[in-house]
């Protein structure tokens, strides 16, 4: 079945340090969302991408999805304490399911 | 907006009793809610996937009659635990899409509730 594998699984920064998530589905995707959790709570959607190569901007998060749309990342310009929570990217398959295939997630620590 | 809210946020059972957890979105009519599973530090595990009106699509390896999802409406959804396991204790989180369009974000965004903590003694 898909997979979507998501590296790396923690990541602590201090802050002021960029940061940077990567998904990546073992097959081809038709649209990739991004979640957080903050510690304790329930994950909340960030972003959807749809269209190949597409990048967007959230204030300091850049979110890609790649040419071949198998591939996606979420970078964070300057983390700050209030980025901390875990960062899952999640997958549709193509065909038009409402499934979606979440990644492991990577959990951001981050130093004041 | 697109608030889903779950009850109960924790429960506490005996091995062998079953356990009802509902799943309602709020301000918006859901096309589709789905029931997850997270154990400790990990990821989310989808179980199964439900529309309203209409059986529900479970994911290889749920059974699905131990784990009944009723779709009753727009804005509900309950899983109901059967015959609960302390194998089964772990945290149960739904989420709900809203109907294409009526997303802040056009279309299929899930919208998570705040999960129930199940611990079968």
């Amino acid at each position: 079945g898909q997979q979507v594998m998501q590296i790396p699984q923690y990541q602590h920064v201090q802050e002021g340090e960029d940061f940077t998530t990567y998904c990546n589905s073992s097959t081809t995707l038709s649209n990739i969302q991004w979640y957080k959790q903050r510690p304790g709570g329930h994950p909340v959607f960030l972003i959807q991408l749809v269209k190949s190569g597409e990048v967007k901007k959230q204030k300091r998060l850049t979110f890609q999805f790649g040419e071949a749309k198998k591939n996606s990342s979420l970078h964070i310009t300057a983390t700050q304490t209030t980025d901390v929570g875990t960062y899952f990217c999640a997958g549709r398959t193509q065909g038009g399911s409402e499934k979606l295939v979440f990644g492991k997630g990577t959990k951001l620590t981050v130093n004041p | 907006g697109a608030v889903v809210s779950q009850h109960p946020s924790w429960v506490i059972c005996k091995s062998g009793t079953s356990v009802k957890i509902e799943c309602r979105s709020l301000d918006f009519q859901a096309t589709t809610m789905f029931w997850y599973r997270q154990f400790p530090k990990q990821s989310l595990m989808l179980m199964a996937t439900s529309n309203e009106g209409s059986k529900a699509t479970y994911e290889q390896g749920v059974e699905k009659d131990k784990f009944l999802i009723n779709h009753a409406s727009l804005t509900l959804s309950t899983l109901t635990v059967t015959s609960a396991h302390p194998e089964d204790s772990s945290f149960y989180i739904c989420s709900a899409s809203p109907i294409i369009g009526q997303g802040a974000f056009g279309s299929y965004e899930q919208y998570f509730g705040p999960g129930t903590r199940l611990t079968v003694t």
